[in-house]
C-alpha cells in the first residue's frame, strides 16, 4: 500500500519566492498533519485537518503560511513569500482518526532551503 | 516551551552496550508513543502506551510508561548498529488534538 505521497522532496529557493509543498494522505484516513522539524525547535505541529477542515491551526508561523485540503485526497503547504528562516524539513502525516492513540504515518518530508 | 523533555539529547554508544533514554513532562497524557526516525526519512511509530505504569517489549526495546502518565521510558538491550536514529516521543494529552513531539535522543551505535 502507498504510505503518504509529499512532494517536492527537496527544493531550493530564493528568499521571496512562493513556496508550495504538497501532500496525498494515505486513502480512508480522514485527518491529516502538517509537521516542520528544525534541529532547533524538534518537530512542530503547524496544522491539522479532519475531514479536510481545519481543526488548529495555531501552530502555523505568520499569515506568510497558509494550508488548504480541497478534498480527502490532497492537501498543500504555501508559504510566501518565504524567507531564510522557513528553511526546514516539512512533514505531511495521516491518521485514521485523530491522533489519540492511533497511528500517524509519515511522509518522506520535503526538504526546503531558502536561500 | 517544550511539552515533552527527552533525555539524553544525544547518545553515542558501541554495539552490545544496553542503554536507557527518557521522555518527562509535567502533563499528563492520555496516551504516549515512541517513534523512530533514520536519516531522510520519517518518524515511523514503534509502540504506544495507554496506562500507567504500563510495560511493552518490542524484541530488544522495552518502554514503560510512568505511574503518573507524565513520563516514559526506552531501554534498549545489546544494542545494534541499526538501533541508530532518532528516538522521538510524542504525547496527546486530553484537551488536545494532536499529538506533541519531544526533540528527540540522536543515538548512535558504532560496530
Amino acid at each position: 500500500d502507498a504510505g503518504v505521497i509529499q512532494s517536492p522532496r527537496h527544493e531550493v529557493t530564493e528568499m521571496g519566492q512562493e513556496v508550495t509543498l504538497r501532500c496525498k494522505p494515505i486513502s480512508g484516513h480522514n485527518s491529516l498533519f502538517w509537521y516542520r522539524q528544525t534541529m532547533m525547535r524538534g518537530l512542530e505541529l503547524l496544522i491539522y485537518f479532519n475531514n479536510n477542515v481545519p481543526i488548529d491551526d495555531s501552530g502555523m508561523p505568520e499569515d506568510r503560511f497558509s494550508a488548504k485540503m480541497p478534498n480527502a485526497s490532497f492537501s498543500t503547504l504555501k508559504i510566501q513569500p518565504s524567507e531564510p528562516r522557513d528553511s526546514a524539513v516539512y512533514f505531511c502525516a495521516s491518521s485514521p482518526q485523530g491522533a489519540g492513540g492511533n497511528t500517524i504515518y509519515f511522509g518522506e518530508g520535503s526538504w526546503l532551503t531558502v536561500v | 516551551t517544550q511539552l515533552l523533555e527527552q533525555s539524553p539529547q544525544f547518545l553515542s554508544i558501541q554495539e552490545g552496550e544496553n542503554l536507557t533514554v527518557y521522555c518527562n513532562s509535567s502533563s499528563v497524557f492520555s496516551s504516549l508513543q515512541w517513534y523512530r526516525q533514520e536519516p531522510g526519512e520519517g518518524p515511523v511509530l514503534l509502540v504506544t502506551v495507554v496506562t500507567g505504569g504500563e510495560v511493552k517489549k518490542l524484541k530488544r526495546l522495552t518502554f514503560q510508561f510512568g505511574d503518573a502518565r507524565k513520563d516514559s521510558s526506552l531501554h534498549i538491550t545489546a544494542a545494534q548498529p541499526g538501533d541508530t536514529g532518532l528516538y522521538l516521543c510524542a504525547g496527546k494529552t486530553n484537551s488536545g488534538y494532536a499529538l506533541n513531539f519531544g526533540k528527540g535522543t540522536s543515538l548512535l551505535v558504532t560496530p
